[in-house]
């Protein structure tokens, strides 16, 4: 079957750096995106890599390793707005996007 | 009307009444999908539609339908519902389907609670 793991919660200090991480098993591979999504609020898009390496956008990078079956989100200089849910989701090769369960980050001041 | 609308935000139905959730959006975009979230449960695809006039099964299509018939529109609906069809559900659309370059944009959600 196709899995998708991340932690369910996280928690991390302001100013500070934290990775999470997410694993999958899926058949086929074409791209992992990155959602974030505060409570009470849709989704929205932060990132996408379909190559192995990291992508960079501000504050917030992801990296993959399709080899693996691996990729983080880093999110840096973290502050009280980062605090949500961080899904992650594969798109197989039926090109349907397969969802992890979330993992929720607390900043703590 | 900006992106993609959702309606009602939130219902509480009495089992074994027929309700359908609206989904509109404005983008032209093609694809549109139909999702429900539940606690500890990643979103699970309910069904999809590749484009107008066309409609595809998702992860979890039993006791749900839709219809496509235009670019705008795509309406969900619960025949006859059940306590365990309580859940947040979301639209979200795409330019095209299979576009694995593209994000998703996801309606604010309707949050339906059936007893």
């Amino acid at each position: 079957g196709q899995n998708i793991d991340q932690p369910t919660e996280m928690t991390a200090t302001e100013g500070a750096i934290v990775q999470i991480n997410c694993t999958y098993q899926t058949s086929g591979f074409n791209g992992l995106f990155w959602y974030q999504q505060h409570a009470g609020e849709a989704p929205t898009f932060l990132s996408y890599n379909v190559l192995d390496g990291l992508e960079e956008k501000g504050r917030f990078s992801s990296f993959l390793s399709r080899s693996k079956g691996y990729s983080y989100l880093l999110l840096k200089e973290l502050q009280m707005k980062d605090s949500a849910s961080y899904l992650c989701a594969v798109m197989d090769s039926n090109y349907q996007l397969i969802w992890g369960a979330g993992t929720k980050l607390i900043i703590k001041p | 009307i900006a992106g993609i609308t959702q309606a009602p935000t939130s219902q509480i139905l009495a089992a074994g009444r027929r309700m359908t959730l609206r989904c509109t959006q404005d983008m032209r975009h093609n694809a549109m999908y139909w999702y429900r979230q539940d606690l500890g449960l990643g979103l699970r695809l309910i069904h999809y539609s590749n484009t107008a006039g066309t409609t595809g099964k998702g992860e979890v299509p039993d006791g749900y339908s839709v219809s496509r018939a235009n670019t705008d529109d795509f309406p969900l609906t619960l025949a006859s519902a059940v306590p365990s069809q309580t859940s947040v559900y979301f639209c979200a659309s795409t330019k095209t389907s299979g576009d694995n370059t593209g994000e998703l944009f996801f309606g604010e959600g309707s949050r339906l609670t059936v007893l």
